[in-house]
């Protein structure tokens, strides 16, 4: 079965700097990726996904992945943080199968 | 457009009531799905539905009932609610036409506490 793994319960980074969130995968088949956001009392945002192609990902609010299939990781990453990045975020894959797994998610919090 | 809407928003439960959560969707989607999450422990999914009539389990379906009878709705059930399913619920609805690249669309959420 499907599972992600994000192994930092939180990320603290300055605004402006850059910053990344962890995720690996584990998948029997070809990986279908996807970062979602989600901000206090609210369902999830969709961010970003990967499913063939460029390993670069592009996604929302300056938002990128990179997928690398050696290293099973999806990492996200952006390159100036910015206070209202704070929120919470989850790592998801789709195998074979039509459900999603999630992440426990990683809390970014960005200081001014 | 509403997207994904979830009713009630909140709601306190003693142990052994039951009770059903209503999910509704405007976006034709095919697929629906329920989750919970749970500090520390994200998403887990509890049951999915890949069309009208159709339900099948997830990671955490015990405890749990779900019916499908219109696309646009997917109703979460609790027979006799208990303590540990205390917890915040999540709907999603997902479109099949794109299969496994279609990102999921989220309701707000039920905040759901057991006594």
């Amino acid at each position: 079965a499907q599972s992600v793994a994000q192994p930092e319960d939180q990320v603290n980074v300055a605004e402006g700097n850059p910053l990344t969130v962890k995720c690996t995968y584990s998948v029997s088949g070809n990986p279908y990726l996807f970062w979602y956001v989600q901000y206090p009392n609210r369902g999830l945002q969709f961010l970003l996904k990967y499913i063939t192609g460029d390993n670069l990902v592009k996604g929302s609010y300056g938002f990128e992945a990179e997928f690398n299939k050696s290293q099973t990781s999806f990492h996200l990453k952006k390159p100036s943080a910015l206070v209202s990045d704070s929120a919470l975020y989850f790592c998801a894959v789709r195998d074979i199968g039509n459900d999603m797994r999630f992440g426990a998610g990683t809390r970014l919090t960005v200081k001014p | 457009n509403a997207g994904v809407t979830q009713t009630p928003k909140f709601r306190v439960l003693k142990t052994g009531q039951s009770m059903t959560l209503l999910c509704a969707q405007d976006m034709n989607h095919e697929y629906m799905y329920w989750y919970r999450q749970d500090p520390g422990m994200g998403l887990r999914l509890i049951h999915y539905s890949v069309g009208e009539g159709t339900t099948a389990k997830g990671e955490v379906p015990d405890g749990y009932n779900v019916s499908r009878l219109k696309k646009q709705n997917f109703l979460l059930g609790l027979e006799s609610a208990a303590p540990s399913q205390t917890s915040v619920y999540f709907c999603a609805s997902s479109y099949s036409r794109e299969g496994r690249n279609s990102p999921l669309h989220f309701g707000n959420g039920t905040r759901l506490t057991v006594t």
